[in-house]
């Protein structure tokens, strides 16, 4: 089975800092994805790693970056949290680069910005 | 644009209650047709990958079918358990792994 872990479930911070969340995967799979899950509007994609150090932006990478050292890692930064990024945060990993591979997700981390 | 709607947005039912949820999409050269469930708070648990018209799927009480135009998530006498809200996402070909997610489906079994 999949594994995919996510640092935290709850997040709180405040307007301006800086945010780290990671995700973590266990099944050696290339491609590590973040997306955001807003209430009417879906599963946005943020950003997509295939690759260690290899990154492409989704739809919607304006206020994000992210990092990926490791195979099993990636992390998603908020370089200075603003409230619009008060959201659930998913991580999701897919087995190659195959156009057909199925994406698997993690437990998602609710992070609220006051 | 690669677009998904998902019919309805909500639905209740009674327990042994069957019926079905509707993705419907518009893509060019479709990849593939996922089926997700999501528990409120948790993230999307893969159910099913449909990839050509006419394939169908089971799990459990589960049923996933798949036209040209749209795919149908069979729920058959369901349980209060199988209340979530239901996911359906398609793959179109590009240079990333682009998939489109639907709102989904809030489906409410009551005892």
């Amino acid at each position: 089975d999949v594994k995919v872990t996510q640092s935290s479930r709850y997040l709180v911070k405040r307007t301006g800092e800086k945010v780290f969340l990671e995700c973590v995967q266990d099944m050696d799979h290339e491609n590590m994805f973040w997306y955001r899950q807003d209430p009417g509007l879906g599963l946005r994609l943020i950003y997509f790693s295939y690759d260690v150090k290899m990154k492409e932006k989704g739809d919607i990478p304006e206020g994000y970056s992210v990092s990926r050292e490791k195979k099993e890692r990636f992390s998603l930064i908020l370089e200075s949290a603003s409230t619009n990024q008060t959201s659930m945060y998913l991580c999701a990993t897919a087995l190659g680069i195959t156009s057909t591979d199925t994406q698997y997700f993690g437990p998602g981390t609710r992070l609220t910005v006051l | 644009e690669d677009q998904v709607t998902q019919s309805p947005e909500a639905l209740r039912l009674q327990e042994g209650e069957s019926s079905s949820l509707n993705c419907s999409y518009t893509v060019s050269g479709l990849r593939g047709l996922f089926w997700y469930r999501q528990d409120p708070g948790k993230g999307p648990e893969f159910l099913f990958t449909l990839y050509s018209a006419g394939e169908e799927k089971e799990k459990e009480r589960l049923k996933a079918t798949l036209t040209k135009k749209e795919s149908f998530l069979h729920i058959t006498a369901p349980k209060p358990e199988d209340s979530a809200t239901y996911l359906c996402a398609v793959k179109a070909p590009g240079g990333y792994q682009k998939v489109t997610f639907g709102i989904g489906t809030k489906l409410q079994v009551i005892p």
